[in-house]
């Protein structure tokens, strides 16, 4: 069975401050994708990162950045520099060749002024 | 501009009544999603399709119905049969799932449904 785990339901940081929100997974499969979405209070689903499970490199994108560790079966996102507009739910998801999405239950970050 | 549209933000429905939600796509997407969140949860797929005239059930597609006569189009009908239908749904697209190893799927703004 396919399992996403976010162990963190709430979080906060300080604006301009670093966080790092957790999440593993299990899946028996061998080549898949890894995500992190945001969700605003306005409840629209927006990509954050990707990371190719085949790839070492862990993905970049400004002020995300995540740790990919495979055989931890562990991706957690890292945002930098937090800003008030980073308050949101955040989801991790997988995705297998079926391509289909499995999400966690999601973290609610708040970012304070 | 391209993108989904779901109609309406917002939908109420007496309790025993049948409701459908509507999703368009103008992205000539192949692939459509839809996904239900409950609060403390995560998205759950409730069914997909790849082409059309073709669809899959997800993992909670019990009490659920779908079409896909459009590419553009993949409604979703909430029937009398699905016990808990209060719940946030969004809609998905994504290109063809042959077309390469990864596939971004896009969603749509949302609607919230309630049951009164």
């Amino acid at each position: 069975a396919q399992t996403v785990t976010q162990s963190q339901p709430e979080m906060s940081v300080q604006e301009a401050e670093t966080v790092t929100l957790s999440c593993t997974y299990d899946t028996s499969e061998s080549n898949y994708y890894l995500f992190w979405y945001k969700q605003p209070p306005s409840r629209q689903m927006i990509l954050v990162i990707r990371q190719e499970a085949y790839k070492q490199q862990n993905a970049t994108e400004n002020r995300f950045s995540v740790n990919f560790q495979k055989a931890a079966k562990s991706f957690s996102l890292k945002i930098s520099d937090s800003q008030l507009g980073d308050t949101a739910m955040y989801f991790c998801a997988f995705q297998t060749g079926a391509n289909n999405l499995f999400f966690g239950t999601g973290t609610r970050l708040t970012v304070i002024p | 501009d391209g993108g989904i549209t779901q109609s309406p933000k917002y939908l109420f429905r007496k309790e025993g009544q049948n409701v459908t939600l509507s999703c368009e796509q103008n992205l000539n997407h192949d692939a459509m999603y839809w996904y239900r969140q409950d609060p403390g949860q995560g998205l759950r797929l409730i069914y997909y399709s790849q082409i059309v005239n073709d669809f899959q059930k997800g993992d909670i597609a019990e009490g659920y119905s779908v079409s896909r006569e459009k590419k553009e189009s993949f409604p979703l009908t909430v029937t009398s049969a699905q016990k808990n239908p209060t719940a946030f749904y969004l809609c998905a697209s994504s290109i063809a799932p042959l077309a390469g190893p990864y596939n971004e799927q896009f969603f749509g703004p949302g609607t919230r449904l309630t049951v009164l």
